[in-house]
């Protein structure tokens, strides 16, 4: 089962910052944080991981709290194109596979 | 250079039959996985590759479904005797060591119906 709990849906304005929460109260001290989408009838597309500091790239910022039991991802100027499913996952170290929840579907309106 | 590729893209075919469904991994990529997503759902794990053999088989069914992954490459998800529960998109990935942090890139997946 996943491990984490995130809102099923999120509407966001077209060039607004879109924050998506996700909730991962029982995360271990060896887990990190991965962020993945899935634009409809495409494969999932990773967007960024972090273990416990802040994280940017060029597609969205991870901000993790300081207790790590809960994260945001934002994508800072939201386009259409960013509608999809985001989905938030724990993982350990090692070969591990990714457990998928169900995701926040974020639709971004014109 | 090219990603994951899979197919047929789509398949349909009759309860009771075999299919096989194909991945190619991004070339250089030892590590590949097999998901089953259900409509509505996430993506779940059904087996994991490390070079040729199954590192972990965990997430398979039943033994209607295998995968092999003969030279380390390409690997074929099969399905016997198929049910109406099978259907759903079937979608491989790979990375380049399966290491832990590393990204795994997807392919666009198979979707199959059993009618």
């Amino acid at each position: 089962d996943a491990k984490t709990t995130q809102p099923p849906s999120m509407d966001c304005a077209e060039g607004r910052a879109a924050n998506l929460p996700c909730n991962h109260s029982t995360i271990s001290g060896n887990e990190y944080v991965y962020w993945y989408r899935q634009i409809h009838s495409q494969g999932p597309q990773y967007i960024i991981h972090g273990l416990k500091n802040n994280e940017t790239n060029e597609m969205a910022s991870l901000i993790i709290t300081e207790d790590r039991k809960s994260s945001t991802l934002i994508l800072p100027h939201a386009t259409l194109r960013d509608t999809a499913v985001y989905y938030c996952i724990v993982r350990v170290l090692g070969n591990t596979p990714l457990v998928f929840g169900k995701g926040t579907r974020l639709s971004v309106i014109a | 250079g090219a990603g994951v590729s899979q197919t047929p893209s789509n398949k349909v075919t009759e309860k009771g039959k075999y299919v096989e469904l194909r991945c190619d991994p991004i070339s250089g990529h030892t590590a590949l996985y097999w998901y089953r997503q259900s409509l509505g759902q996430g993506p779940e794990f059904l087996i994991y590759f490390q070079g040729t053999g199954a590192a972990d088989d965990s997430g398979l069914p039943n033994d209607r479904f295998f995968a092999v992954r003969p030279e380390g490459s390409v690997s074929t998800l099969k399905i016997q005797r198929t049910e109406r529960g099978d259907s759903a998109v079937y979608l491989c990935a790979s990375s380049l060591t399966g290491l832990a942090g590393e990204t795994q890139y997807f392919g666009p997946g198979t979707r199959l119906l059993v009618l």
